[in-house]
């Protein structure tokens, strides 16, 4: 059963670079790792996917190690607008179940002036 | 090119009743996933529906049921309401199902959720 940890909350500031870091000891051979914000009363939103190395699109970077036993997001110079709840979502292949599909608590980032 | 709709967007029941909730996919999109999110949690997967079969289940009971349409769209029914089933109700859409959903190596596309208050 692939679980995710990471922080409960971080704080920034404008223009800064922030990496979040998710844990994920159990990550099976076949799973990917995708990285969803949440602002309040909508849906997450889909940011960035990986299966190893590094991956970049137009806001986010993602680094997953050799071992893939965790990942980092990268957000480039955030702004007030990035302050949302972060998760870090790892398959459950060949789990067994589907509880592997839950989203942990996430990370609350907040950016502040 | 719409994304995935959910109605309604609020939703107030008393304990005891039954419930129905809708979701529209995104376009191109064939699987719908329902996932429960109370508050200041994270979400957590209820079942997802593929070519009108419930294909995955997460640890929810019986009362919680679904059903998928020949269009894709996909209906959600809670029975015998508990104060507990009070959340936000998110449907996702992908084009993925079976190992490769549980891989996640699609990435899913949420609707803003249905809230649900039992009184």
């Amino acid at each position: 059963l692939a679980k995710t940890t990471q922080p409960i909350s971080m704080d920034s500031y404008e223009g800064q670079e922030v990496n979040i870091t998710c844990s994920h000891n159990n990550i099976a051979t076949n799973d990917y790792i995708t990285w969803y914000q949440q602002f309040p009363s909508q849906g997450p939103r889909f940011i960035i996917q990986g299966y190893k190395t590094k991956v970049t699109n137009e806001v986010a970077s993602l680094f997953i190690p050799a071992d893939r036993k965790s990942s980092t997001l990268s957000l480039p110079r955030v702004s007030l607008s990035d302050t949302a709840v972060y998760y870090c979502l790892v398959g459950d292949n060949p789990g067994g179940g589907a509880d592997g599909l839950t989203f942990g608590k996430g990370t609350h980032l907040i950016i502040q002036p | 090119d719409a994304g995935v709709t959910q109605s309604p967007t609020h939703l107030i029941k008393t304990r005891g009743q039954q419930v129905t909730l809708r979701c529209s996919p995104k376009s191109g999109h064939d699987t719908v996933s329902w996932y429960q999110q109370a508050l200041g949690q994270g979400p957590q997967f209820i079942f997802q529906y593929y070519e009108e079969e419930e294909r995955q289940r997460g640890n929810f009971p019986d009362r919680f049921s679904g059903h998928q349409f020949p269009n894709y769209s996909s209906e959600l029914n809670v029975n015998a309401l508990l104060l507990g089933d009070s959340a936000l109700y998110l449907c996702a859409s992908s084009l993925a199902y079976g190992t490769d959903f549980l891989a996640g190596n699609q990435p899913q596309h949420f609707g803003d959720g249905t809230r649900l208050s039992i009184l």
